[in-house]
């Protein structure tokens, strides 16, 4: 059984650039959730998608949507970067859209906007 | 109102000690409450979770204890172990709306 992957590992963009970050669900799961974690930080829900709708969203601007393929991966887009995205940008996966399912974590994206 | 809080933000153990992480809460339309065990450069993972009709839950070494009146929820790790070191996070979640994370507790278990 593979677990969530996220690409790329890293990722170093600067101020006012556009980035995609992408994540690959367990097998089995139809739900992916996107959250950022600042350094020392806990992670800040930013949303989930559940087949491929918006099944609910955290506090974050419009700059930052996502959309979750047929075969249930999912992208995260940020547009017009601000110095604080700088974060990992860890995916999840469950195994339905009931926000009390167990989420798997990915290892996450270390995006640095400078 | 949809923060969550946790102390104490270190904890130092020695090896067999018990570790005690607190989380508190404001929002009452929270109904569900995740620990979570993070390790460098990895992803959180879920240790153990509650829902407010229950007072305590233990699976193995980890107890959470919960007070719905006072709205606290707390981590307690048995024989603590150096494998155990890590950054532990709680969690709240309003179903369908939000899920809350605390701010994060590094425990460090001295062998």
């Amino acid at each position: 059984e593979t677990g969530v992957t996220q690409s790329p590992t890293h990722l170093i963009k600067t101020r006012g650039q556009q980035v995609t970050l992408r994540c690959s669900s367990q097998s089995g799961h139809n739900t992916v959730s996107w959250y950022q974690q600042a350094l020392g930080q806990g992670p800040q829900f930013i949303f989930q998608y559940y087949r491929e709708e918006e099944n609910g969203r955290g506090n974050f601007p419009p700059r930052f949507s996502g959309l979750q393929f047929p075969n249930y991966s999912s992208e995260l887009n940020v547009n017009a970067l601000e110095l604080d995205d700088s974060a990992l940008y860890l995916c999840a996966s469950s195994i339905s859209g009931a926000f009390t399912d167990t989420q798997y974590f990915g290892p996450g994206t270390r995006l640095t906007v400078l | 109102q949809q923060q969550v809080k946790q102390s104490p933000q270190s904890l130092i153990v020695q090896k067999g000690g018990i570790s005690i992480i607190n989380c508190a809460y404001e929002n009452t339309a929270f109904d569900y409450f995740p620990w979570y065990q993070q390790f460098p450069g990895k992803g959180p993972a879920l240790l153990i979770a509650i829902r407010p009709d229950v007072s305590e839950k233990k699976e193995g070494r980890f107890t959470i204890s919960f007070n719905k009146s006072a709205k606290q929820f707390s981590l307690h790790i048995m024989d603590s172990q150096p494998g155990d070191s890590a950054t532990y996070f709680c969690a709240a979640i309003n179903y369908g709306q939000n899920f809350v994370f605390g701010p994060g507790t590094r425990l460090s278990v001295l062998p």
